[in-house]
Formats: structure tokens, sequence, C-alpha cells
């Protein structure tokens, strides 16, 4: 039982190329969200998906798209990086009974766009 | 979702218990008090949760006051591991299942 699985942990981009920031998580949770989190700031959600075919916007989505073809996975795909993206992403899981325990968050992808 | 007001930062002596306050006062009869917490550099750990009955973990325990409008998370026994950003989070059960960050309190355990 691995949680929440992001790869890379480290990545560096040119301002305009294009990447796919990986999530994979084992626990069958129907719910997954990206979020950022800026130096000295708190986690701003990104996009976030309900179940397999089923994403939404969070609070900063510009720049970003995702799709959940799978419940394991839910990739971030920025598709022209920017400095301004420069930032730690992380990314969520959790079943979506709110009784239930909260989110498993992976351990982190830390970009920088020069 | 309801939003929560904690204070910036805290100081605790190791040993000593940590008591965290938030301010949710416009908190709904359906949304639930989550607590996180993160530290350095790390993906936000889950701590506990709750509605309205106090709850109690390995990790620590939630007071919620009966009009819903504060909650109190405790740390017994604060340790240096402790020390950590702590966010109190409401988190609403209808339509969206969107879990939003504030900035949180910063509590250092010092030795």
């Amino acid at each position: 039982n691995a949680g929440v699985t992001q790869t890379p942990k480290f990545q560096v981009l040119k301002t305009g190329q294009s990447m796919t920031l990986q999530c994979a998580q084992d626990m069958n949770h129907e719910y997954m969200s990206w979020y950022r989190q800026d130096p000295g700031m708190g986690l701003r959600l990104i996009h976030y998906s309900v179940g397999a075919g089923i994403t939404d916007q969070g609070e900063v989505p510009n720049g970003y798209n995702v799709s959940r073809s799978t419940t394991e996975d839910f990739p971030l795909r920025l598709l022209s990086a920017a400095p301004s993206q420069t930032s730690v992403y992380f990314c969520a899981s959790s079943y979506l009974d709110r009784a239930l325990n909260g989110y498993t968050f992976g351990s982190g992808t830390r970009l920088t766009v020069v | 979702d309801a939003k929560t007001t904690q204070p910036t930062s805290m100081d605790c002596a190791e040993g000593r218990a940590a008591n965290l306050p938030c301010n949710h006062s416009t908190i709904s009869g359906n949304e639930y008090v989550y607590w996180y917490r993160q530290i350095h550099s790390q993906g936000p750990q889950y701590i506990i949760h709750g509605l309205k009955n106090n709850e109690t973990n390995e990790m620590a325990s939630l007071i919620i006051t009966e009009d819903r409008k504060s909650s109190t998370l405790i740390l017994p026994h604060a340790t240096l591991r402790d020390t950590a950003v702590y966010y109190c989070i409401v988190r609403s059960l209808y339509n969206t299942d969107k879990l939003i960050f504030g900035t949180g309190t910063r509590l250092q355990v010092f030795p």
C-alpha cells in the first residue's frame, strides 16, 4: 500500500515548455485533487475530481489541465510553463464519505520555471 | 464553505499541552471541522475531524463548542516534532468536495 505517489519530485522547466505531473493512488479513493503552495503561503486548489471521467476547477485553474481516465491516476498538465507556475505541487486523495478519515497527500513535486 | 480564523503563530514548551484555537462562526449544521498539519516542506498530514462531538485519537483531541462556532485542537504533550503549520478547515457535505486551506497557525515547540 503505497498511498499517494507523485512523480517527479523535482523538475526544472524553461518558459513555454509543457510537462505532466503524475499522481497515482492505490487506496481506491474516489476523490483526487491538485494543490499548489508558493513560498510562505497556504495551499491553493487547482483542480479536483470526484471520480473517473469527472473533473472540476478549483481556485487557481488557469494554465493547468487535468483528466481522470482511471480511479487511480490524476495527472496535471502544464501546457506552456510560466515563471509564475514555480511552486510546490501536492496531490491529495480521499474517500467521498465525509465521515471517513481525511485526505492523504503525496510528498510533492517541486517545480521551477526559468 | 465556512471560513475559518486562526492565530498566525503560537509557542509551546516541550511536554506541555498545545491548544490551538479556530473560529468558524459561519459553519453550517452539516459541515465537519478538519485539522491538518504541515511539517516543513512535506505534504499536509491529516490529524483529526469532527462534526459536533469531541473527538480523540492517538495524535490529538478536538474540542468543538456547543454552538459549533469554534473549536480547539489539543496536542496533550507537545514534542519538538510537533513544530508545524496547523490548518483548521471546514468541509462542506454538498456538491463539491473542495478542501480550502487558509494560512494556518505556525506552532513552534521549544525545549
